[in-house]
This record gives C-alpha cells, sequence and structure tokens, in this order.
C-alpha cells in the first residue's frame, strides 16, 4: 500500500522556467511534509518542509505548497537551474513520530540548456 | 559542523551470512533512523533509535536489528543475508524532539549480496 505517490516518474524543464513536482498521499494522520533531492550514490537532502497548519512555504527558489482537503502538495521551482537535475522525493509522517519518514517513489527532474 | 558519516561505503557479502553497518550522527543529534532503498520498494524505514532505546519501527524481519551506543552512534545488523537484501542503507540523524522532523542523511551503505 503506497501511502505516499509520485505519479511522475520523470519530469523535464527547460533551464529558467518553473519545475513543478507533485506529490499525493492517502493517510489522514499525516502532518508534516519533506522534500529531498538524491543524487546518485549520496544520501537525501533535505530541501523544505511544511506542515499541516500551513498552505505554503517558501524558501528561496522553492516553494512548497498543501493542499489538504485534496491530500496533495507540490514543490515548485523558480528558476529551475541545471544543477537541479536530480531525483526529488516527498515524505511524511504523522504527529508525534518525527523520524518515520514514508517516503514517495521519487521524480527525476532533468533541467535542460 | 560534519555530516552524517556511514562506513562502510560498499559492502559485498554472500547468502547466509551477517553483516554490521556503522553510522555517526551531527554532533548533539540523539535520534538514528536507517532506512533501506531499493529499486523495487523504494525508500524505506527500518528503525530509529533515541538515546539507546528503539524508539520506532518499520515493517522488516528480525534478521534486521540495530542499537545505539551512549555516543549516539548506532550499527546495524542483517543477519542470515538473503539476495533480496542487496540495497543502499542509509542513516539519517535528528535532535531527537519529536516535534523537529528533519532529517539529514549519510551517503549510505551499498550492500551486495551474492
Amino acid at each position: 500500500d503506497q501511502q505516499v505517490k509520485q505519479n511522475s516518474p520523470s519530469l523535464s524543464v527547460q533551464e529558467g522556467r518553473i519545475s513543478i513536482l507533485n506529490c499525493d498521499y492517502t493517510n489522514s494522520m499525516f502532518d508534516y511534509f519533506l522534500w529531498y533531492k538524491k543524487y546518485p550514490a549520496e544520501g537525501p537532502t533535505f530541501l523544505i518542509s511544511i506542515s499541516s497548519i500551513k498552505d505554503k512555504n517558501e524558501d528561496g527558489r522553492f516553494t512548497v505548497f498543501l493542499n489538504k482537503s485534496a491530500k496533495h502538495l507540490s514543490l515548485h521551482i523558480v528558476p529551475s537551474q541545471p544543477g537541479d537535475s536530480a531525483v526529488y522525493f516527498c515524505a511524511a509522517t504523522p504527529r508525534g513520530t518525527a523520524s518515520k519518514l514514508t517516503f514517495g517513489t521519487g521524480t527525476r527532474l532533468q533541467v535542460t540548456l | 559542523k560534519a555530516g552524517v558519516t556511514q562506513t562502510p561505503r560498499y559492502l559485498i557479502k554472500t547468502r547466509g551470512q551477517q553483516v554490521t553497518l556503522s553510522c555517526s550522527p551531527i554532533s548533539g543529534h540523539r535520534s538514528v533512523s536507517w532506512y533501506q532503498q531499493t529499486p523495487g520498494q523504494g525508500l524505506q524505514f527500518l528503525f530509529e533509535y533515541f538515546s539507546e532505546t528503539q524508539r520506532n519501527k518499520g515493517n522488516f524481519p528480525g534478521r534486521f536489528s540495530g542499537r545505539q551506543f551512549s555516543n549516539s552512534r548506532s550499527e546495524m545488523n542483517v543477519s542470515t543475508l538473503e539476495l533480496g537484501d542487496s540495497a543502499l542503507y542509509l542513516c539519517a540523524s535528528s535532535p531527537g524532539d519529536r516535534s523537529y522532523n528533519e532529517q539529514f542523511f549519510g551517503p549510505g551503505t551499498r550492500l551486495t549480496v551474492l
């Protein structure tokens, strides 16, 4: 049972444009959501997070949006840069279980020149 | 601050053997979690240790075990290795406060079981 889903396995975006990565979840107990970026042969790197009490969180070029009623979140990267090319994972955790992250399957982003 | 370190980075074992992986968290972090990444199942939570006690556990068989030492370093052990245990094993650390969710990952140990 995949509780966190990233339905797009890959995405290609031109440099300078917006990248939008999507994530859906089914477990209503999830109340904290995170995005990680992963390069081959490295561990995931934390990017940005959002609590269920918010619907938007920004950090530089990265913005995460949360739609609780739709159980959907998205990561916007503006403007996209070639160095953003990586696999992006969304993750979720229920209240009080901060360490037990449930990950999506990942979306491979390729930013082209 | 130094990041999360994991040793060894690569390991080759044969079926039936056992293996021990090591993780040193970021200084001051008291929580260490372990994850398994495989092409088929993605990233899956194994267990979390906090103050030398297992605080959370995922859905893995008892062949997977761990421990944490008083300096917060953690080890993970897999006994009676199976081919399906071939994976990237990732360790992550965090301060341990239940309200703090961001975890910081090490580079992983790539285990190959032949």
